[in-house]
């Protein structure tokens, strides 16, 4: 089984709809992350979360939220989808230490009609 | 200017031949360094962490250079699996900064 497993795969949906992509993990890390990546960019980082109470906003918030509802799962909302938030999307978690790797999820390819 | 820069490639190799490419970096307060590696839009796998000392892996070796800000990748003896986009990832702390990565395809 997968040490971070993120729902849907895929998901086809159209402009307006609010989407919820789900991360689970089973490594018993504090740090859990999502990213977004783009055809010829980096990832980019959407937001994080330190722990249960902490959530911070990355370099591309605007448009998301999320939700960190126990120390294993953390949640990412598109409250109303738009076509240019077509992209893959990825969650990753880290140990509490500085300066650590991170560990990535299978992903969520997700378009926006 | 971006973070960390890469050529993204591609770099079209035999089987068994020695390619090696490198990322530069712009923020020198940067603190961690690895090689991630990603096939075919799936997840990005850690490669290896990179060491100011260079750091060795198999047929993977990996050097850091603090002064110019840079970090290569040298794969030896390529396999078809090697296939891959290599992502250049900079960290410090928590923040890893990605780049776009290089593609290298092996060839038989």
């Amino acid at each position: 089984d997968a040490d971070v497993t993120q729902t849907p795969r895929n998901r086809i949906t159209k402009t307006g709809k609010r989407i919820m992509l789900e991360c689970s993990q089973t490594k018993g890390h504090d740090r859990m992350y999502w990213y977004r990546q783009d055809p010829g960019l980096g990832l980019r980082l959407i937001y994080y979360s330190f722990d249960v109470k902490d959530i911070n906003k990355g370099e591309i918030s605007d448009g998301y939220s999320v939700s960190r509802q126990a120390q294993a799962k953390f949640s990412l909302s598109l409250e109303s989808a738009i076509p240019n938030q077509t992209a893959l999307y990825f969650c990753a978690t880290s140990d509490g230490s500085s300066n650590q790797p991170q560990h990535f999820g299978d992903g969520t390819r997700l378009s926006i009609l | 200017r971006k973070e960390v820069e890469q050529d993204p490639g591609p770099f079209n190799v035999p089987e068994g031949a020695t390619v090696a490419f490198n990322c530069t970096y712009s923020n020198s307060a940067s603190q961690s360094f690895f090689w991630y590696r990603q096939d075919c839009r799936k997840e990005p796998k850690l490669l290896m962490s990179v060491y100011s000392s260079g750091n060795e892996d198999g047929r993977f070796t990996a050097q850091l250079n603090r002064a110019s800000q840079y970090i290569s990748l040298l794969i030896r003896d390529s396999k078809l699996s090697d296939s891959a986009t290599y992502l250049c990832v900079v960290g410090n702390d928590y923040k890893l900064s990605f780049g776009a990565g290089t593609t290298v395809t092996v060839r038989a």
